[in-house]
């Protein structure tokens, strides 16, 4: 069964950049498409964007100027970079697997634990 | 960039009762390109439905959903404890994949 695990500092200064990885086991990550989503403590979620497993990425609008989604096929990670962040950005933050497809589109069918990261001076 | 909006945000409900949630999109959302998403505290999301209606494998057949164009409903038919949760509809049909508000379905 696929985990996923996510990774990175939690606390990160505004105007740096946030960087994430994702690690992948029991499964092949070059197979699936994948995804990040965020949820900003007590609140909803928002989708960031996915990187299909031909490598073209789709990125949220709002994001897209500061945003890059990556995979590591050696490493078996997926990573997220984000620059120039302020506390807006203050959020926990999920990997999934989009293995869950039909129709044409993937949904996620597996996510990691989140991991909380804060933008803070 | 297609607006999702949930209601009721609250629904205080007791065991074995019947939830009814409500997902509206500010415009028609493509080929009924709808899920619903279950998330209790502290865990990652679940998805429970796609295509507006079609439930995702192992979800028990309590759950519903229908809808189509603009507005769409997630059904639980007799909430069980484990039930008790926020849910979350998602349209995936064009970028950005916005979610809705959520609803928490919370114990009366």
């Amino acid at each position: 069964q696929v985990q996923l695990q996510e990774s990175g500092p939690g606390l990160v200064k505004p105007s740096e950049t946030l960087s994430l990885s994702c690690t992948v086991s029991g499964g092949s990550i070059s197979s699936y498409h994948w995804s990040w989503i965020r949820q900003p403590p007590g609140k909803g979620l928002e989708w960031i964007g996915y990187i299909h497993n031909s490598g073209r990425t789709n990125y949220n609008p709002s994001l897209k100027s500061r945003l890059t989604i990556s995979v590591d096929t050696s490493k078996n990670q997926v990573s997220v970079k984000l620059s120039s962040v302020t506390a807006a950005d203050t959020a926990v933050y999920y990997c999934a697997r989009l293995g869950y497809c039909s129709g044409g589109y993937c949904l996620p069918d597996s996510w990691g634990q989140g991991t909380l990261v804060t933008v803070s001076s | 960039e297609i607006v999702l909006t949930q209601s009721p945000g609250t629904l205080s409900l007791s065991p074995g009762e019947r939830a009814t949630l409500s997902c509206r999109a500010s415009q028609s959302v493509s080929s009924s390109s709808l899920a619903w998403y279950q998330q209790k505290p502290g865990q990652a999301p679940r998805l429970l439905m796609y295509a507006a209606s079609s439930r995702a494998t192992g979800i028990p057949d309590r759950f519903s959903g229908s809808g189509s164009g603009t507005d769409f409903t997630l059904t639980i038919s007799r909430l069980e404890p484990e039930d008790f949760a926020v849910y979350y509809c998602q349209h995936y049909g064009s970028s950005p994949r916005t979610f809705g508000g959520g609803t928490k379905v919370e114990i009366k």
